[in-house]
């Protein structure tokens, strides 16, 4: 059965920091992988990797997929207080459905 | 331009009862999406319609029933409510990965029930 993991489950780091979140999978027929962003509300879009070895990079976050280990990982650096939310990964399956994973709780201290 | 929205945002049901919860979209999506959340567990999806007049079951379907009503809006049911359906949830929708599609899906704001 395809499926999406993600590690760790959760993280708490200081202003100034620099995260890395994990994202597993396993899915036959892949074409690409999306990160979200969660807050209190819907989860928003962040990027999405369908190459191996291509960087991905918006402001702080960056994120790079690594199509044969079958993984992808979201850096985000100089962490802020507002980067505190659920870091979700995703993958499409057959029939344009959305598997995520659990997701990833960061927590930003000041 | 208002994305997609569900409603209600809250409600509380009493085991047993029924309700629906409705979504709509403009962004002219051919797919649209129901998910529930539940701590610790992610998304999960219950319900999805690949296109206007087709709806498919996800990976956790059991007590709901949709209906995708035209390309516009998809409603999901609960005919008879139960504690375990107590979660947030959330409508989505998106073009898919035809013709050069991302997969990207737009989320609405989600709903949350409370089943007692």
């Amino acid at each position: 059965e395809d499926k999406v993991v993600q590690s760790p489950l959760s993280l708490v780091v200081h202003e100034g920091d620099t995260v890395t979140l994990n994202c597993s999978y396993e899915v036959t027929n892949f074409r690409s992988l999306l990160w979200y962003k969660q807050e209190k509300k819907a989860p928003t879009f962040l990027f999405m990797l369908t190459s191996s070895g291509i960087e991905k990079k918006s402001g702080r976050l960056s994120s790079i997929l690594d199509k044969k280990e079958l993984f992808s990982i979201l850096n985000i650096t100089a962490t802020q207080t507002g980067d505190s939310a659920v870091y979700l990964c995703a993958v499409p399956e057959y029939g344009n459905k959305l598997v995520f994973g659990a997701g990833t709780i960061l927590r930003v201290k000041s | 331009n208002a994305g997609v929205t569900q409603t209600p945002k809250f409600q509380v049901l009493k085991t047993g009862q029924s309700m629906t919860l409705q979504c709509a979209q403009d962004m002219n999506h051919n797919s649209m999406y129901w998910y529930r959340q539940d701590p610790g567990m992610g998304l999960r999806l219950i319900y999805y319609s690949a296109s206007e007049g087709t709806t498919d079951k996800g990976e956790v379907p059991n007590g709901y029933n949709v209906s995708r009503l035209n390309k516009r809006e998809f409603s999901l049911r609960l005919e008879s409510a139960a504690p375990s359906q107590t979660s947030v949830y959330f409508c989505a929708s998106g073009q898919g990965l035809a013709g050069g599609g991302t997969g990207e899906l737009f989320f609405g704001e989600g709903s949350r029930l409370t089943v007692l």
